[in-house]
C-alpha cells in the first residue's frame, strides 16, 4: 500500500533560517507529490506539487524537488518568516482512486 | 481551484447525540471524500463520498456511525452518529480537480463531543 513519512517535529527556527522538512514516501506506480500547509484555526491549503520525476514544484518561496531514485519529496525554504509557522503535511496520490495519503504533519515554528 | 463551505465551523455536543456536517462546493466535482483529523494527528480518510450511491468507507470506519448522503454534483453531508468523545476532531470534505489531479479542502469542522 502507499505510505509517506515525515521527519518527526516539531521544529523550531529562529526567522531567516533555512528550513528543510523531510518527507520519503512508498507508493505503487507513479504518485503525484504534494505538500499542505495547515495555519493554526484553518483548514488544510494546497502549498506545492509535483506530478512526475525531476519535477520541482514552488510556491511562497518554498520549494519541494521529486527525487524517484531516492522516493523524496523534501520541502525547503532559504529564508523563513514568523508567518510561516503551520503544520506541513506530505501528501500522495496514486493510482485512479484519488485518495490522498498523508505523512503525520510536521510543526513549524519560527520565532522573531 | 474550488470554493468548499462547511458548516458548521464549529460545535459542542453531547455524548450520545448526532451531528450532520454539510459541505457545499461552488461547481460541480465528480469525487468528494471527508476526512477527520484528531487531535494533533494527521487526516485520516473516512470515507468517498459518492453521487447516486452509496459511500466508499476505509477500514474503520462504517455506514452507521459516519453516514454519507450525497445527493448531487455539489453538496453533500457527513453525520456523526451517536458521538463519544473520542469523536472529538477536525472533520474535513475535500473535492478531487479531476483535470489537474489535486485535492482541495474545505475551512473543517471543529467538533468537541463532552
Amino acid at each position: 500500500g502507499n505510505s509517506v513519512t515525515q521527519m518527526e517535529g516539531p521544529v523550531t527556527l529562529s526567522e531567516e533560517a533555512f528550513l528543510t522538512i523531510n518527507c520519503t514516501y512508498t507508493a505503487t506506480g507513479y504518485p503525484s507529490l504534494f505538500w499542505y500547509v495547515q495555519y493554526p484555526g484553518e483548514g488544510l491549503q494546497l502549498l506545492l506539487k509535483a506530478t512526475k520525476a525531476d519535477d520541482k514544484g514552488s510556491n511562497k518561496g518554498f520549494e519541494a524537488t521529486y527525487r524517484k531514485e531516492t522516493t523524496s519529496f523534501h520541502l525547503e525554504k532559504g529564508s523563513v518568516q514568523v508567518s510561516d509557522s503551520a503544520v506541513y503535511f506530505c501528501a500522495l496520490i496514486s493510482g485512479s482512486a484519488r485518495q490522498l495519503t498523508f505523512g503525520s504533519g510536521t510543526q513549524l515554528t519560527v520565532l522573531p | 481551484s474550488a470554493v468548499i463551505s462547511q458548516k458548521p465551523s464549529r460545535d459542542i455536543c453531547q455524548r450520545g447525540t448526532s451531528l450532520t456536517i454539510q459541505c457545499q462546493v461552488d461547481s460541480q466535482v465528480t469525487m468528494m471524500f471527508w476526512y477527520r483529523q484528531q487531535p494533533g494527528q494527521s487526516l485520516t480518510l473516512i470515507a468517498t463520498a459518492n453521487q447516486g450511491s452509496e459511500a466508499t468507507y476505509e477500514s474503520g470506519f462504517v455506514i452507521d456511525k459516519f453516514p454519507i448522503s450525497r445527493p448531487n454534483l455539489t453538496f453533500s453531508t457527513l453525520t456523526v452518529s451517536n458521538m463519544s468523545p473520542e469523536d472529538s476532531s477536525i472533520y474535513l470534505c475535500s473535492v478531487a480537480s479531476e483535470s489537474r489531479n489535486e485535492q482541495f479542502f474545505g475551512p473543517g469542522t471543529r467538533l468537541t463531543v463532552l
